[in-house]
């Protein structure tokens, strides 16, 4: 296992335009986390999976963006008619819920909307 | 609601000059407060996790510690590959989520 990984790295989309972000957490980690990054700030939590679960949103997370973990293994997160507000790097993270809660990251997805 | 709030927003250090980063936290119910890395580009390398005031925590030139209103990342002999960003985040009550601060930019010049 290599970790936490997502696809694809950098994305850059038109306004308007529909986006989707992929993730593959740790095959043990049953918790899978999204979170947005803007430059020079710290990563804000978007949304929480337990399995196939979705038992935490954000108010950050708008009616434009939906996310599913179908089977409790990867995840998608999709923003509909992206605005460039929406540029960010999306973060995702995963972890057994057991012992420390330190949260394994992927690298990220960059988007750009122009 | 939880707040995390770490200063300086940027260090600039020689090598070798040890400092310490802060972070201040004002949680209700403290579950764990952690400590990031992130390199450019990068998403956030965990480093550390302190429960309660008066622990510590060492990996080879960082040093982690929490008091009740505060944690201090202290970093002893610093190398170049010691400058990123270090992230300060906080977990309390039922929540599974991370708060973070915005983070202490460190560039450590040779």
């Amino acid at each position: 296992d290599t970790g936490v990984s997502q696809d694809p790295r950098h994305k850059i989309t038109k306004r308007g335009q529909n986006v989707t972000f992929r993730c593959d957490p740790i095959s043990e980690h049953n918790r899978l986390y999204w979170y947005r990054q803007t430059l020079g700030q710290g990563p804000e939590f978007l949304t929480y999976f337990q399995n196939e679960a979705q038992l935490e949103k954000s108010r950050l997370l708008s009616d434009r963006f939906s996310a599913e973990r179908p089977k409790g293994s990867f995840s998608t997160l999709e923003i509909q008619r992206t605005e460039q507000g929406d540029s960010a790097m999306y973060l995702c993270a995963s972890s057994s819920g057991l012992g420390s809660y330190g949260y394994t990251f992927g690298s990220g997805t960059r988007l750009t909307v122009v | 609601e939880d707040q995390v709030t770490q200063s300086p927003e940027a260090l600039r250090l020689q090598e070798g000059e040890s400092s310490s980063l802060n972070c201040s936290y004002t949680v209700s119910g403290l579950r764990g407060l952690f400590w990031y890395r992130q390199d450019p580009g990068k998403g956030p390398e965990f480093l550390f996790t302190l429960y309660s005031a008066g622990e510590e925590k060492e990996k080879e030139r960082l040093k982690a510690t929490l008091t009740k209103k505060e944690s201090f990342l202290h970093i002893t002999a610093p190398k170049p590959e010691d400058s990123a960003t270090y992230l300060c985040a906080s977990s309390s009550g039922s929540a599974r989520q991370l708060t973070f601060g915005s983070g202490t930019q460190l560039t450590v010049l040779p």
